[in-house]
């Protein structure tokens, strides 16, 4: 089983800026897709978008809400995928996972970390 | 987008009594290519991260108890628990990842009678 493991979450004031970060514990992170799902207090969770592998084309989907605002990379070389979240909003506030994908099935999740957007 | 509905949202259940959980979405989820349904079944414990219970709609994902059970095809489908356990209380979210912004149900929550 992959150990996913998030950092990088903050009490951040609106319209301001945040990189999330997940480290996997994979031999097989480079041929890995990466999903970040997120979950606002309370609520349902949210897919925020995803990043294939390197092999398969390395660009990433979004999700209408964060389009233009956030950005999905991976360093494989760390085994590592980031969210980079600009522009941030009040509604943007919740837990953040990373999921790794196998043939688009959500099969291992991080612990998350949490986001606060308020001022 | 492909929206995905959960009914019920709450559901009450006697130990060892059957829950039915029910999932539909706005389209089809089931791929002509292959002819699998891209739907899969997330369990969701208090304050735990979400856990892959059945994908591909009836593939029960290794060491998940048989009492859990997917089932549907196209756009209806449904996750049952045989005989509910104590250890069953939770929310469960059903999911699409036939095409992108992959989307979920609203979640239902299961509890003890």
């Amino acid at each position: 089983e992959v150990q996913l493991v998030e950092s990088g979450g903050n009490l951040v004031k609106p319209g301001g800026s945040l990189r999330l970060s997940c480290v996997a514990s994979s031999s097989l992170f480079s041929i890995t897709w990466m999903n970040w799902v997120r979950q606002a207090p309370g609520k349902g969770l949210e897919w925020v978008g995803r990043i294939k592998s390197e092999t398969d084309g390395g660009t990433a989907d979004y999700a209408a809400p964060v389009k233009g605002r956030f950005s999905i990379s991976r360093d494989d070389s760390k085994t590592t995928v980031y969210l980079q979240m600009k522009g941030l909003k009040i509604e943007d506030t919740g837990v953040y996972y990373c999921t790794t994908d196998h043939f688009q099935v959500m099969n291992n999740w991080g612990q998350g970390t949490t986001v606060t957007v308020s001022s | 987008d492909i929206v995905m509905t959960q009914s019920p949202d709450s559901l009450a259940v006697s130990l060892g009594e059957r829950a039915t959980i029910n999932c539909k979405s706005s389209q089809t989820v089931l791929h002509s290519s292959d002819n699998k349904n891209y739907l899969a079944w997330y369990q969701q414990k208090p304050g735990q991260p979400p856990k892959l219970l059945i994908s591909w709609a009836s593939t029960r994902e290794s060491g998940v108890p048989d009492r859990f059970s997917g089932s549907g095809s196209g756009t209806d489908f449904t996750l049952t628990i045989s005989s509910l356990q104590a250890e069953d209380v939770a929310f469960y979210y059903c999911q699409q990842s036939y095409s992108p912004p992959l989307t979920f149900g609203q979640g239902t929550r299961v509890e003890i009678k």
